[in-house]
């Protein structure tokens, strides 16, 4: 089957540092990716990782290992308007995207 | 760059009716467009794929006579729910992908509410 995991919520400090990890078991992979999801917004692409590593792409950066299914993203120097929902998805085959639940973080001052 | 637009952004309509959505890739031609629905608090869902002039490939589970889609050109495709229920109310969210990373671009979604 497929499956993606990600918490369901994190809370952080706004100017702070906070990770979100995914895991995910699917039948195919040719990349993963974070988007960022407003209330009421459609997503918005943050990174795209296919090989292992980070790739790093001004506050947020994405780490991928493929042996051990398990990427995470991070994000520095925390804003208010950072708080959305952040899902991670992969490329299964064909293009399609599977989605994780995403992971509600909320900055607080 | 890779701007998708869907219109409308919200609509109401009564039980029974049908309804239609555009998506729209604004800068590039989308060799590849899908559909989503996401259901508060929850994840997007897919439901379709379309590539340009072909069938759309739909997903277990969705009726592709009740969600009719049309990709007519690489920088148009269209959801038409038929026969819209209150079960179908959604946000309806389109995607529209090329090249090699197949990243998708999505549009602003659309709040379809069946009274």
């Amino acid at each position: 089957g497929q499956n993606i995991d990600q918490p369901t919520e994190m809370t952080a400090t706004e100017g702070a540092i906070v990770q979100i990890n995914c895991t995910y078991q699917t039948s195919g992979f040719n990349g993963l990716f974070w988007y960022q999801q407003h209330a009421g917004e459609a997503p918005t692409f943050l990174s795209y990782n296919v090989l292992d590593g980070l790739e790093e792409k001004g506050r947020f950066s994405s780490f991928l290992s493929r042996s051990k299914g398990y990427s995470y993203l991070l994000l520095k120097e925390l804003q208010m308007k950072d708080s959305a929902s952040y899902l991670c998805a992969v490329n299964n085959q064909g293009g399609k995207l599977i989605f994780g639940q995403g992971t509600e973080l909320s900055v607080k001052p | 760059g890779a701007v998708v637009s869907q219109h409308p952004s919200w609509v109401i309509c009564k039980s029974g009716t049908s309804v239609k959505i555009e998506c729209r890739s604004l800068d590039f031609q989308a060799t590849t467009m899908f559909w989503y629905r996401q259901f508060p608090k929850q994840s997007l869902m897919l439901m379709a794929t379309s590539n340009e002039g072909s069938k759309a490939t739909y997903e277990q589970g969705v009726e592709k006579d009740k969600f009719l889609i049309n990709h007519a050109s690489l920088t148009l495709s269209t959801l038409t729910v038929t026969s819209a229920h209150p079960e179908d109310s959604s946000f309806y969210i389109c995607s529209a992908s090329s090249g090699a990373t197949d990243t998708q671009y999505f549009g602003p979604g659309t709040r379809l509410t069946v009274l």
